[in-house]
Order: C-alpha cells, then sequence, then structure tokens
C-alpha cells in the first residue's frame, strides 16, 4: 500500500526566503506526482504535475523534482512571498490505477 | 460558472438528518471523484465515477450515497451520519479516469459538521 509522508508538517519563513518542501513516497512504481495547493477552507490547486519520467517541472517561482528510485519529491519556492502561505499538498498516482495518495501536507506560513 | 462548483459551501446536519451534496464540472471531462478531508488526516478518495459509472467504492459506509446523473453532476447522498464523519467534502474531476496527464481539478468544498 502507498504511503506519502511530508516533511516539514508546518514551516514559518520571513518573506524573501528560499525554501524546500520534501515529499517521500514507499512505493516507487509510480505514474506522476503532483504539487497542490490548498488556501484555508478551499479545494486544490494544482501546482505542478511531474511524469514518472520525468526529473523535474518548473512554473515561475516553483521548482519540483522527483527521484523515483529513492522515494523523493520536493517543491522548492524560490523569494517567497506572503500569498504563498497555504497548505501545500504532495499526491503519487499508482503504476497501474488511477488513484491519487496523498500526503498530509505542510502548512506555510510567509511572514512579512 | 467556470471549473468545479460544490453546494452548499457549509452545512451542519443531526444524525437523523437525510442531506445532499452536489458537484457541478464545467471542464467537458469524464471522470469525477469524492474525496474527505479530516483533520490531520490525508485526503482519502471515497468514490469514482467514468462515463457515469461507479468504477471505485474504497470501502465507504453504506451512509454516503453517491449519484452519478451525467458526466457533469456528482451527488453525495449522506443519511444517519456520525459525528466522525464530520470532515471536508472535496469533489474533483478529471478528462479521463487512466490514460493521459490526468490532473484533477478540484472544487472548494463542502464543509459539514455532524452535531
Amino acid at each position: 500500500k502507498q504511503e506519502v509522508t511530508q516533511i516539514p508538517a508546518a514551516l514559518s519563513v520571513p518573506e524573501g526566503e528560499n525554501l524546500v518542501l520534501n515529499c517521500s513516497f514507499t512505493d516507487s512504481a509510480i505514474y506522476n506526482l503532483q504539487w497542490f495547493r490548498q488556501d484555508p477552507g478551499k479545494g486544490l490547486t494544482s501546482l505542478l504535475l511531474i511524469q514518472s519520467s520525468q526529473r523535474e517541472q518548473t512554473s515561475g517561482r516553483l521548482n519540483a523534482s522527483l527521484d523515483k528510485s529513492s522515494g523523493r519529491s520536493t517543491l522548492y519556492i524560490a523569494a517567497s512571498q506572503p500569498g504563498d502561505s497555504a497548505t501545500y499538498l504532495c499526491a503519487v498516482r499508482g503504476g497501474s490505477n488511477y488513484k491519487l495518495t496523498f500526503g498530509k501536507g505542510t502548512l506555510l506560513t510567509v511572514n512579512p | 460558472e467556470t471549473g468545479v462548483t460544490q453546494t452548499p459551501r457549509h452545512l451542519v446536519m443531526g444524525m437523523t438528518n437525510k442531506k445532499s451534496l452536489k458537484c457541478e464540472q464545467h471542464l467537458g471531462h469524464n471522470a469525477m471523484y469524492w474525496y474527505k478531508q479530516s483533520a490531520k488526516k490525508p485526503l482519502e478518495l471515497m468514490f469514482v465515477y467514468s462515463l457515469e459509472e461507479r468504477v471505485e467504492n474504497n470501502s465507504v459506509p453504506s451512509r454516503f450515497s453517491p449519484e452519478c446523473p451525467n458526466s457533469s453532476h456528482l451527488f453525495l447522498h449522506l443519511h444517519t451520519l456520525q459525528p466522525e464523519d464530520s470532515a471536508l467534502y472535496l469533489c474533483a474531476s478529471s478528462q479521463d479516469r487512466v490514460s493521459g496527464p490526468d490532473t484533477q481539478y478540484f472544487g472548494p468544498g463542502t464543509r459539514l459538521t455532524v452535531l
């Protein structure tokens, strides 16, 4: 059974810092991995999707990497801003099915 | 309306009530999903519909009953719920269940409180 772990559970940083969020998964036979953002009381917004054959994806100040063999992904946020404050969720899609398995998320607070 | 919408956004109900959650997607997708998000737990997949056919029932108690009358609408009928069913219920849709990049688009959720 796939399990996804995110570290840290919460992170508070001053504005302007570069930061890294970590995600690990137990079964490396994945189809893809996604990073989502969730604002309080709201749904999820997809940030980046990395196919199993890819090593990284970039969108603006966000960069996500994938090391499938070690079961790890990182989300790098450059020059953080208060508007980046949210919960960041990592989810993996199994290699043989369509299900997404989510981690518990990292609650990020960027202080002005 | 664009994307995925859910109504109501908030719902408080007693254990003997019957209520329904509604989800509508305006993206032309073929697959729709119900998730449950409880405090301090990962999102849990509850049900999956593909082309209006239920393809997944992830060991969900029978007090939750999904309905998908067409590819744009998904309902979750609730009856005799328990306080531990209080959670954020999220609906999502994707172009296809099994093929392609399969990005899922989520609605804003319904915050359910069972008294």
